[in-house]
């Protein structure tokens, strides 16, 4: 919200598929994170990128890959090796370092039929 | 890393009465603490926040109280209104060393009329 822009709001997808979620910001922010949001498991990090070309796994990064080719883009994608992909995902920008707000996407949720 | 509890996981009040969220943490280094709000199908956003340096902070009927020694920091909503309702997130961050909050699971308050 506010200058990062999520896509899609929702998607459906077959089990064995590949899916990638945009998330676009215009905040100028260096760094950028995903979350995973679960009913009762809060928000559990996936990938996190301090600067352009660089990214570091959070704690659930297995069955996902990111890049960060822009500063203003953060796109993740949910390969056929995540075994529960089903879930609310969020995007967040923030400053260098992590020391001040993060801001939210308005979030994706993926559906694996 | 640092492991962010928080409690209870569901809260109901009536409108006009206050809501206590409590949450610890377990890095003492530990230096920022967010709190965010969620609503229904959006990403969530900061509604207030404070720092190790600081044992209190307060915005109109919000406030959040700090003790490091305990390691623990709590959530202060008086006279509830309906549109209070949503999900609350508390976080924690040691910005010396690490780059990305760790949240609590949440906490669902409703607030009823």
């Amino acid at each position: 919200d506010g200058g990062i822009t999520q896509s899609p709001k929702y998607l459906f997808r077959k089990e064995g598929q590949n899916v990638t979620l945009s998330c676009e910001q215009n905040l100028n922010h260096d760094a950028m994170y995903w979350y995973r949001q679960d009913p009762g498991q809060g928000l559990r990090l996936i990938y996190y990128s301090q600067i352009v070309n660089d990214f570091q796994k959070g704690d659930i990064a297995e069955g996902y890959s990111v890049s960060r080719e822009k500063k203003e883009s953060f796109p993740l994608t949910v390969t056929s090796a995540q075994k529960n992909p089903t879930a609310f995902y969020l995007c967040a920008t923030g400053g260098t370092g992590g020391t001040g707000e993060l801001f939210f996407g308005e979030g994706s949720r993926l559906t694996v039929l | 890393g640092e492991n962010v509890e928080q409690h209870p996981s569901t809260l109901s009040v009536q409108e006009g009465d206050s809501a206590v969220i409590k949450c610890t943490y377990s890095d003492s280094a530990s230096n920022y603490f967010p709190w965010y709000k969620q609503e229904l199908g959006k990403g969530p956003q900061l509604i207030i926040d404070i720092r190790s340096n600081v044992g209190e902070k307060k915005d109109q009927r919000i406030a959040v109280t700090l003790n490091k020694t305990a390691k623990h920091f709590s959530l202060h909503i008086t006279e509830t209104q309906p549109e209070d309702s949503a999900v609350y997130f508390c976080a924690a961050l040691n910005s010396n060393s690490g780059y990305a909050l760790n949240f609590g699971k949440g906490t669902s308050l409703l607030v009823t009329p």
